[in-house]
């Protein structure tokens, strides 16, 4: 079974540009989540989408920070514009359904912001 | 908001056994606890998920009380290579991690 896809792997930018992040998840998975981990703490919840619609984005910064799930598959997370403290590792994590299925993460994108 | 509590460290030695207590206080009646391994610049990796007495599988077991307020998580002879950080994992309104154990095994 093929694991959770993400890209890029690494990623550099300058504050107040812009960066995308692109996760596919393992295929039939309707449930994936996009975490933020920064340095030394544990991964924080962004959104949640359950096939291609949010679950939950409470912890989404939306005034800079956008998800979409375009039929249901691939997702991409958005950062504009970037600030320094966005330097972190984003997460991306599949599931058959809901918590009380094992997710399955990906190896992350590292961002960052200088 | 109810959030996990971990030990923040844990040092032991090639060949132990090694437990790690969790506590989740508020724990709903119908989830599951979770418990992740993760590694430098890698993702988290699913070790092992139960719901109440004792869960086994080829990794580790999983112990939890009867009321379900905390579980602790025991990895038999530790070896040099279960060096990482470990977390629990539940659902209290929102998925939360603990700030997760760092586990120190020496030769």
């Amino acid at each position: 079974e093929a694991g959770v896809a993400q890209s890029p792997r690494y990623k550099i930018i300058e504050k107040r540009q812009s960066v995308a992040f692109w996760c596919n998840p393992i295929s039939g998975h309707a449930t994936l989540y996009w975490y933020q981990q920064i340095l030394g703490q544990g991964p924080k919840l962004l959104i949640q989408f359950q096939n291609n619609g949010v679950v939950d984005d409470s912890q989404l910064p939306k005034d800079r920070f956008s998800a979409e799930r375009l039929k249901g598959v691939d997702s991409t997370l958005k950062i504009q514009p970037a600030k320094l403290e966005d330097s972190a590792v984003y997460l991306c994590a599949s599931s058959y359904g809901g918590f009380n299925y094992g997710y399955t993460f990906g190896s992350g994108t590292r961002l960052t912001v200088v | 908001l109810a959030k996990t509590t971990q030990p923040i460290s844990m040092d032991s030695y090639e060949g132990q056994e090694v437990n790690i207590t969790c506590s989740h206080n508020n724990i709903a009646t119908n989830d599951y606890i979770t418990w992740y391994q993760q590694f430098p610049s890698q993702g988290p990796r699913f070790i092992i998920q139960g719901y109440k007495t004792k869960v086994t599988n080829e990794v580790a077991s999983l112990f939890i009380p009867a009321d379900r307020k905390s579980s602790t998580l025991s990895l038999p002879r530790v070896s040099l290579s279960d060096t990482a950080v470990y977390y629990c994992l539940v659902r209290e309104g929102k998925l939360i991690f603990g700030q997760g154990t760092e586990l120190s095994v020496k030769p």
